[in-house]
């Protein structure tokens, strides 16, 4: 598709159990972003990639959060042992570029719609 | 951390009527975007605004980024019901910066 796709679009899991969700990011952006949107709250950062580098990792809320993104492509957010704090909409989004050497601007991200995680 | 304040929080008009929200902070951002997500989706960009007192216009939907490049605001003319939707406003902190600091958003109901 030509937009960008996660999956699954709604899970439930069990506290303590792993869940993995995936963005495919739009072909060819270079800079692929994870953020958390919780009920009435903001957007909040998780992490980026330029490729399959994640310069900053520092928004991730704890270390049984990870993400991975391979062949400057498809990203995988990983939840260790979840917690029901952890429920949200967790939406991936990319850009052509992020942020790039000749760009003094972050360019359009384009939104996923978004995966619906909910634990019990 | 940079925060970006959103007011209101909520706002139901009815159909017709203007309306401003406003995207304000303490810090000074290099550029400022305004996003609108209806629901199950996600956000879908507006606009860009990158110089302090800049003015944009899209059809009915006006931007204005500050002269100090701290707040921001988006006024919206004669509201339709297909303008109901969650506005967030992100903001670039430098120019060396690859990450949008969000706002938690206004949420906005036209009613017919």
């Amino acid at each position: 598709g030509a937009g960008v796709s996660q999956s699954p679009s709604n899970k439930v899991t069990e506290k303590g159990k792993d869940v993995e969700l995936r963005c495919d990011p739009i072909s060819g952006h270079t800079a692929l972003y994870w953020y958390r949107q919780s009920l009435g709250q903001g957007l909040e950062f998780l992490i980026y990639f330029q490729g399959n580098s994640a310069p900053d990792k520092s928004g991730l809320p704890s270390d049984r959060f990870s993400a991975e993104r391979t062949g400057g492509s498809v990203s995988t957010l990983t939840i260790q042992r979840t917690q029901q704090e952890d429920s949200a909409v967790y939406l991936c989004a990319s850009s052509l570029a992020g942020l790039a050497g000749h760009s003094r601007r972050t360019g359009e991200l384009f939104f996923g719609e978004g995966s619906r995680l909910t634990v019990l | 951390t940079q925060l970006l304040e959103q007011s209101p929080q909520f706002l139901s008009i009815q159909e017709g009527e203007n309306l401003t929200v406003y995207c304000n902070s303490s810090s000074v951002f290099s550029s400022l975007q305004w996003y609108r997500q209806e629901p199950g989706e996600g956000p879908v960009l507006l606009v860009t605004v990158v110089t302090g007192g800049e003015v944009k216009k899209l059809k009915r939907l006006t931007f204005q980024f500050g002269d100090a490049r701290k707040d921001s605001s988006l006024h919206i003319t004669a509201a339709q019901p297909g303008d109901t939707g969650l506005y967030l406003c992100a903001g670039q902190s430098g120019a060396g910066s690859y990450q949008l600091t969000f706002g938690k958003g206004t949420k906005l109901s036209v009613i017919p």
